[in-house]
């Protein structure tokens, strides 16, 4: 059973744009919502995490949304640059429970941004 | 200091062959994570270590998987009998853990197994 969904899959942006991605999870013991950033052939990297007492978080040109009622979250990227272009993975955390430390991931939204 | 550094970079290997691939933590990370990256299933998680605490093996396929963590440091995943289905890229990450209370992990580089 897939807990976290993500969406789109992939997503074309105009430099200067703004890019959306979305996730859903199920489990409501999830209390911690990173993001990472994936280039190819390169491990992901951390940009961006938010636990559920805050609605939003925001770092430089990166902003996590977050609607615990929803059990949705969402990354914005502001003034999108081809520099973005790589593949980002929405995750989730119980710390609190017997699998502290286990992501769970999302499928990945492949982003493009056009010069 | 230096990131999570894991070796080798890419493994072929023939079906049916054991394969051991090796990660190296950040110095003074007490967590050390496994997972999994295909096509067909994504990002998925394999074990977890947390210092000298049992495993969480949860994750691990079939029990032609096995980890060890020696010395709360460098940790190997061995896959024996390998299979076709194997082929993926294994990733390791690390945190600082318990009882820092941050989750924050980072990711190796990976290693890129082929099995033909």
């Amino acid at each position: 059973q897939q807990q976290v969904k993500q969406s789109p899959q992939s997503l074309i942006v105009q430099k200067g744009g703004i890019s959306i991605i979305n996730c859903a999870y199920e489990n409501t013991a999830f209390d911690y919502f990173p993001w990472y950033q994936q280039f190819p052939g390169k491990g992901p990297a951390l940009l961006i995490a938010i636990r559920p007492d805050v609605s939003e978080k925001k770092e430089g040109r990166f902003t996590i949304s977050f609607n615990k009622s929803a059990k949705q979250f969402s990354l914005h990227i502001m003034d999108s640059q081809p520099g973005d272009s790589a593949t980002y993975f929405c995750a989730a955390l119980n710390a609190g429970g017997t699998s502290y430390g286990k992501l769970t991931f999302g499928q990945g939204t492949i982003l493009t941004v056009h010069p | 200091g230096a990131g999570v550094s894991q070796s080798p970079s890419n493994k072929v290997t023939e079906k049916g062959k054991d394969v051991e691939l090796r990660c190296d933590p950040i110095s003074g990370h007490t967590a050390l994570y496994w997972y999994r990256q295909s096509l067909g299933q994504g990002l998925e998680f394999l074990i977890y270590f947390q210092g000298n605490s049992a495993p969480d093996k949860s994750g691990l396929p079939s029990d032609r998987f096995s980890a060890e963590r020696t010395g709360g440091s460098v940790s190997t995943l061995t896959i024996q009998r390998t299979q076709q289905e194997d082929s993926a890229v294994y990733l390791c990450a690390s945190s600082l853990g318990v009882p820092h209370s941050s989750y924050e992990q980072y990711f190796g580089p990976g290693t890129r197994l082929t099995v033909t």
